[in-house]
Formats: C-alpha cells, structure tokens, sequence
C-alpha cells in the first residue's frame, strides 16, 4: 500500500540549513513526490516536486533556499539560511492510480 | 494564475450532509488535464485526502470515506463539490480544494484554495 513517512518533529538554528525526509513506502521507491509548506493559521502552499533522480521543480516565487534531493526510497527537502519565516508544518505528498496520499507531516521549529 | 476558493455552510448540524464549492478562475475544469480534489485538516492534525474528479473520468474517494462522500463538477459555473453525508463531530475540519495536473508533468498539488472552516454541531 502506498505511504509516506515523515518524523514529526525538526528543529535547527536561524541561519543554520535543515534537511527534512519523506520516505516512500516498500515498493514505491521510484515515485515522485511533492512537498508543501503550511505556515502557522495559513493553507498550504506548493514549494516543489521532487523526482526519483532528485531533479525537482520548484513552485512560483519558491526561494533558491529551498531545493530538493532524493535517495532511494527517501526524498529530502532542504533549506538553508534558516528564517524565522520558515517555522511551519512540512508535507509530502504523492499519488497513484485513483489515489492521493500524504505524509503525517513534519513540524520545523527555527531555534 | 488559476484560482481557487471554497465556500459553504460554516456549520452542520451531526447526521446532516455537509455540502462544499470550490470556485475556479484562471482554468477550465473542463479540460480534461486536471484532477480537482477535496482535502481536510481537522486541528492540530495533518492534511487528509477526502477525493477528487476530473472531466474526462469518474470520480476517486478515500476508502475510509468512499461510503459517504460524493463530488461533482459543473462546467457552466466553473465550480466543483463535495457533499459528505451523515457527518458527526469528526468532521469538524478546514476543507482545501486543491488542483493537480494529470499524466507525467504532474508537480502534485501546485494550486490550493484558502480553506474553510466546517464545524459539525448541534
């Protein structure tokens, strides 16, 4: 069945660089996925697609900070010079033949 | 720069339908090359999947709400719905619409709606 993985919790300095992980379920390592941003009391928002090659494709007015890398069945999205603006839940999604499927998300606190 | 907005009822009383519209501006829904989905956020929790449809094929539910939701598309106003039957207070969620691009170009969810609170009580 396909799923996705993310840690609950991250946490890095301001300035700093953070790498945040979804994993692919057994199986599935070969597909795409796309990452969003949810700031606190605002929707998501689209930030990248990231490809089983780790080439990704980034969203209107997506910062350079932002960029995206894959591993197998693992794909990284990672940002650098950390702001307090990127404190915010971060999902993985992916999808399939009549289904979508998200990650339980990763909360990214700025120290 | 396509557009999307939900709206409906704030509030719905337990074992009533809950019936949402997503309004689009800047794409046809009609074109066949996009998947129009419904997604909630209960709070404090993550983003779940409820569905989707797109022009050219049927519908797609969650298996956990398959037996209770229903979307359609209405190409003359450029919207499409969701109704969700017999809701109890579980269902007291933000409600996205979100688009996504069929076939290989797909970059996932590249369009959301702001969300809109609904809140299942009597």
């Amino acid at each position: 069945q396909l799923a996705l993985t993310q840690s609950p919790s991250a946490s890095a300095s301001l300035g700093a660089s953070v790498r945040l992980t979804c994993t692919l379920s057994s199986g599935h390592s070969t597909y795409a996925v796309a990452w969003h941003q949810q700031q606190p009391q605002k929707g998501p928002r689209f930030l990248m697609k990231v490809t089983r090659d780790g080439s990704h494709t980034k969203g209107d007015g997506i910062p350079d900070r932002f960029s995206g890398a894959s591993s197998g069945a693992e794909r990284h999205l990672a940002i650098s010079s950390l702001q307090s603006e990127d404190e915010a839940d971060y999902y993985c999604q992916t999808w399939d033949t009549g289904i979508e499927v998200f990650g339980g998300g990763t909360k990214l606190t700025v120290l | 720069q396509v557009q999307l907005q939900e709206s409906g009822p704030g509030q719905v009383k337990p074992s009533q339908t809950l019936s949402l519209t997503c309004s689009v501006s800047g794409a046809s829904i009609s074109s066949g090359s996009y998947y129009w989905n419904w997604i909630r956020q209960p709070a404090g929790k993550g983003l779940e999947w409820i569905g989707r449809i797109d022009a050219s094929g049927g519908p797609n539910y969650s298996p956990s709400l398959k037996s209770r939701v229903t979307m359609s598309l209405d190409a003359s106003k450029n919207q499409f719905s969701l109704k969700l039957t017999s809701v109890t207070v579980a269902d007291t969620a933000v409600y996205y619409c979100a688009r996504r691009m069929g076939g290989l170009a797909t970059l996932g969810f590249d369009s959301w709606g702001q969300g809109t609170l609904v809140t299942v009580s009597s």
